[in-house]
């Protein structure tokens, strides 16, 4: 069974300050998902990552997949309110298949 | 577009009826969707695979007896919580992989809640 630790569980902080989540395994993965979901819906897909060290940007987003494609990491910048919510990332196995979900961050930004 | 739809988005039934909630990829196919069940301020979990003109694969732990899933077509699953009790009262998540693309994406549905007294 493929396990996708995510850390940290809870996060608060106020606005306009820098935060990272991670996603580490022991796991290679074919590709990686961040997904960000609200309460009562369901989650939102903001990148997809599939190169070893390759790095995208979403606004004030920033998403990095290992160069061993085990680990990934989102940093926000400057974070605001309206990006509270819970943070996901999904691995997919190599062979294929199901997606192992990390068990997710909580993040409340306080104006 | 990868726009997934889920109904009813809520439901209230009484403990021992059957409740079916439909998945629906509204913009692209999907040979494979899956569902997923979610408590409050915790990650998902999931529950099975559902595999177009074939039988679901449900995970270890999961009755399937109790979670029918029928995906008869490239764009709707559904899932049939039969004998509903209380304890299944929860947030009810699929998703779809489009398969045309090449990277696995899920893209998910908004949720069901389904209460069940």
């Amino acid at each position: 069974t493929q396990l996708l630790e995510q850390s940290p569980q809870f996060l608060s902080i106020q606005e306009g300050e820098n935060l990272t989540v991670y996603c580490n395994s022991s796991s290679v993965f074919s590709s990686l998902q961040w997904y960000r979901q609200e309460p009562g819906e369901g989650p939102v897909l903001l990148v997809t990552v599939v190169t070893g060290g390759e790095v995208k940007k979403l606004k004030r987003l920033t998403f990095q997949f290992g160069d061993a494609r085990k680990d990934s990491s989102l940093h926000i910048t400057a974070a605001q309110p309206g990006d509270t919510g819970l943070y996901l990332c999904a691995g997919v196995s190599t062979n294929a298949g199901k997606s192992t979900f990390g068990d997710g961050t909580t993040l409340t930004v306080k104006p | 577009g990868a726009v997934v739809s889920q109904h009813p988005s809520w439901v209230i039934c009484k403990s021992g009826t059957s409740v079916k909630i439909e998945c629906r990829s509204l913009d692209f196919q999907a040979t494979t969707m899956f569902w997923y069940r979610q408590f409050p301020k915790q990650s998902l979990m999931l529950m099975a695979t559902s595999n177009e003109g074939s039988k679901a694969t449900y995970e270890q732990g999961v009755e399937k007896d109790k979670f029918l899933i029928n995906h008869a077509s490239l764009t709707l699953s559904t899932l049939t919580v039969t004998s509903a009790h209380p304890e299944d009262s929860s947030f009810y998540i699929c998703s779809a992989r489009d398969s045309e693309q090449i990277q696995e994406t899920q893209y998910f549905g908004p949720g069901t809640r389904l209460l069940v007294l």
